[in-house]
């Protein structure tokens, strides 16, 4: 079991770019979750998803962010117009159906410069 | 109000040394969950402990949900435990998490 696979481990993008990204999570699990870390803000919930179905979006900024998990195997995080204020660790994590606990990829440490 | 609180946020032992962490929450709880972050690193779940005592090697959660709080004790620290311990509750099954500010721990040799 490789765990929750987040990719690119690493991003730096210009101020007005576009960042995507990736979240595998562990095989079977049917909930995704993002969450995004900062140093002033700590741990902040973005989204989630059951089933592919988006459950529960309240954590987004409403411009800008959208997430999307088009297959089981896969979920996105896009970024448009990136501004320095979206640098941060971006975190996904799954859980199975008949569990609670959360498992957390390494995460996406995203720099706008 | 903030509804998962952390103490202390921050912490020092010296090697050897018991460490009592604390997590109190203001709203309902279906589950806890205690994590453990080194600095750059990723959440390492340490426990899901919706209520009572589990334990781990030199580590036990304890939840109380009528008294919302749950706490992480570390027996005998090592230098090695030094990180960020974090709690985080969910207040609806397979719902979101609600994290702590955390608690940075630092355990000198």
């Amino acid at each position: 079991n490789a765990g929750v696979i987040q990719t690119p481990r690493h991003k730096v993008t210009g101020k007005g770019q576009e960042a995507t990204l990736w979240c595998e999570p562990i095989s079977g699990h049917s909930a995704v979750f993002w969450y995004r870390q900062t140093i002033v803000q700590g741990l902040e919930f973005l989204t989630y998803f059951r089933n592919q179905a988006p459950i529960d979006d309240s954590g987004m900024p409403k411009e800008r962010f959208s997430a999307q998990m088009p297959n089981q195997s896969h979920s996105t995080l896009k970024i448009q117009s990136t501004q320095p204020q979206d640098s941060a660790v971006y975190l996904c994590a799954s859980s199975s159906d008949n569990q609670d606990t959360q498992y957390f990829g390494p995460g996406t440490r995203l720099l706008v410069l | 109000g903030q509804q998962v609180q952390q103490s202390p946020a921050s912490l020092v032992l010296q090697e050897g040394e018991n460490a009592e962490l604390q997590c109190n929450f203001s709203t309902s709880l279906n589950s806890m969950q205690w994590f453990y972050q080194r600095p750059g690193g990723s959440l390492v779940s340490l426990f899901y402990n919706p209520s009572g005592t589990k334990h781990s090697g030199r580590l036990t959660s304890t939840t109380v949900i009528k008294e919302r709080r749950s706490s992480l004790h570390i027996s005998s620290s090592q230098t090695t435990d030094s990180g960020t311990y974090l709690c985080a509750l969910n207040n609806n099954a397979g719902a979101k998490l609600t994290f702590g500010g955390g608690t940075r721990l630092t355990v000198r040799p």
